[in-house]
């Protein structure tokens, strides 16, 4: 596709549920992030994926949360047992650049949880 | 990075006046930072970056200006037009690091 793509573009789940969020990113894109975004506040960094490198999880907030990135390409962001503090939108980036400090990631539309 | 806060700053401007609007980063080791422009109901999109070993970059109507010293970063947007109401944010990466590191957000709105 033309731009990352992002579904579903709107979750709304029961706490304690599990719920998968999934990303296109842009074809060729070798970089793989995800960012969560809470009502009026910056992104926050969760995980970061670089081909067939051990991903970054350094940012995510807890063992409810993983990512997987299957043949490099798609990736899905699991949160277990959801609490309603997980309320936010979770949103995917994807880069062309392998390494070094030019780093422009191109941002999908996002998927806005909300756990009841 | 920044400390988030409640509360995104707000600038409101003129339509046709240029709008500046201002960052700072707490990480005197970051030698990368992009401007992001945040629609609502949108993702961030890219607008422009500058490496560390610049102060000045020029796009299209946009100039970021980064001052080391006190590790401020400005954007500024030229001819504001109704297009630019957003929130900005501006983002920086550490070193070999991968991740952006975002500030708070500017809301800016364009008045008629």
């Amino acid at each position: 596709g033309a731009g990352v793509s992002q579904s579903p573009s709107n979750k709304v789940t029961e706490k304690g549920k599990d719920v998968e969020l999934r990303c296109d990113p842009i074809s060729g894109h070798t970089a793989l992030y995800w960012y969560r975004q809470s009502l009026g506040q910056g992104l926050e960094f969760l995980i970061y994926f670089q081909g067939n490198s051990a991903p970054d999880k350094s940012g995510l907030p807890s063992d409810r949360f993983s990512a997987e990135r299957t043949g490099g390409s798609v990736s899905t962001l699991t949160i277990q047992r959801t609490q309603q503090e997980d309320s936010a939108v979770y949103l995917c980036a994807s880069s062309p650049v392998a390494s070094g400090n030019k780093n422009i990631q191109y941002f999908g539309a996002g998927t806005r949880l909300s756990v009841l | 990075g920044e400390s988030v806060g409640l509360h995104l700053p707000t600038l409101s401007v003129q339509e046709g006046d240029n709008s500046i609007i201002n960052c700072a980063y707490s990480n005197s080791a970051s030698d990368y930072f992009i401007w992001y422009k945040q629609e609502s109901g949108k993702g961030p999109q890219f607008i422009i970056d500058i490496r560390s070993n610049m102060d000045k970059r020029q796009g299209q109507r946009v100039t970021v200006l980064l001052n080391k010293t006190v590790k401020h970063l400005s954007l500024q947007i030229a001819a504001t037009q109704p297009g630019d109401s957003a929130v900005y944010f501006c983002a920086e990466i550490m070193g070999g690091a991968q991740k952006l590191v975002f500030g708070q957000g500017t809301r800016l709105t364009i008045n008629p």
